[in-house]
């Protein structure tokens, strides 16, 4: 089936550096790939909406010149924070749905990426 | 708009117990509703789903789900729990229509006590 890899799993960075995210579909080419961050003990809440070659369009309350969203093929989403703070630190998930299937089908999920800014 | 609740944050329940996880939804258009299990530091993985049709849907690792749209519910069960079920579960519903919209409730943690 429809896998969706993302890379790092973990990373540790310093305040004020930036943290680049990969999010990759491997057997389908995704349009559209969502980007969720979830603090601990609270649940996954959609940041952006990633669109192959046109601007991501970002939630309310997301600061888009924070979390700079690229997604510059039909196969990779990246997510790039740029000067992390401690108060990033949480874990950021991606997701895709596979265009060919019918629209009744899920999304699959990343494997996460914990970030901690230290 | 659309949204979900998860009424219990955390539910302990001893092994081979029956479970039941609960989930609420509101929404103004058709949806599509979903459970999913994430372990820790893990991504989210698909239990079980409702499209359309029987109300009652079975999924892996012997979970199932009944949607009740009179409830506007789509509680999640299982008749004995085994403690590798322990994880953190999260009800979501979609939109049926071209938006993809996922939105996820705020999630159980169900811990399986030996």
């Amino acid at each position: 089936g429809a896998v969706v890899s993302q890379h790092p799993s973990r990373v540790i960075c310093k305040s004020g550096t930036s943290v680049k995210i990969e999010c990759r579909s491997l057997d389908f080419q995704a349009t559209t790939m969502f980007w969720y961050r979830q603090f601990p003990k609270q649940s996954l809440m959609l940041m952006a909406t990633s669109n192959e070659g046109s601007k991501a369009t970002y939630e309310q309350g997301v600061e888009k010149d924070k979390f700079l969203i690229n997604h510059a093929s039909l196969t990779l989403s990246t997510l790039t924070v740029t000067s992390a703070h401690p108060e990033d630190s949480s874990f950021y998930i991606c997701s895709a749905r596979d265009p060919q299937r019918r629209a009744d089908t899920e999304a699959f999920f990343g494997q996460g990426t914990r970030l901690t800014v230290v | 708009a659309q949204s979900v609740t998860q009424l219990d944050s955390q539910v302990p329940v001893f092994e081979e117990a029956p479970v039941e996880l609960r989930c609420n939804y509101s929404s103004s258009v058709s949806v599509y509703l979903f459970w999913y299990v994430q372990y820790p530091n893990q991504g989210l993985q698909l239990l079980l789903k409702y499209l359309s049709g029987s109300t009652l849907v079975k999924g892996i690792n012997g979970f199932e789900a009944e949607f009740n749209k009179s409830q506007t519910s789509f509680h999640l069960r299982k008749p004995s729990v085994h403690i590798s079920d322990t994880a953190e579960y999260f009800c979501a519903v979609r939109t049926s229509g071209g938006y993809q919209k996922v939105t996820f409730g705020i999630g159980t943690k169900l811990q399986v006590i030996p």
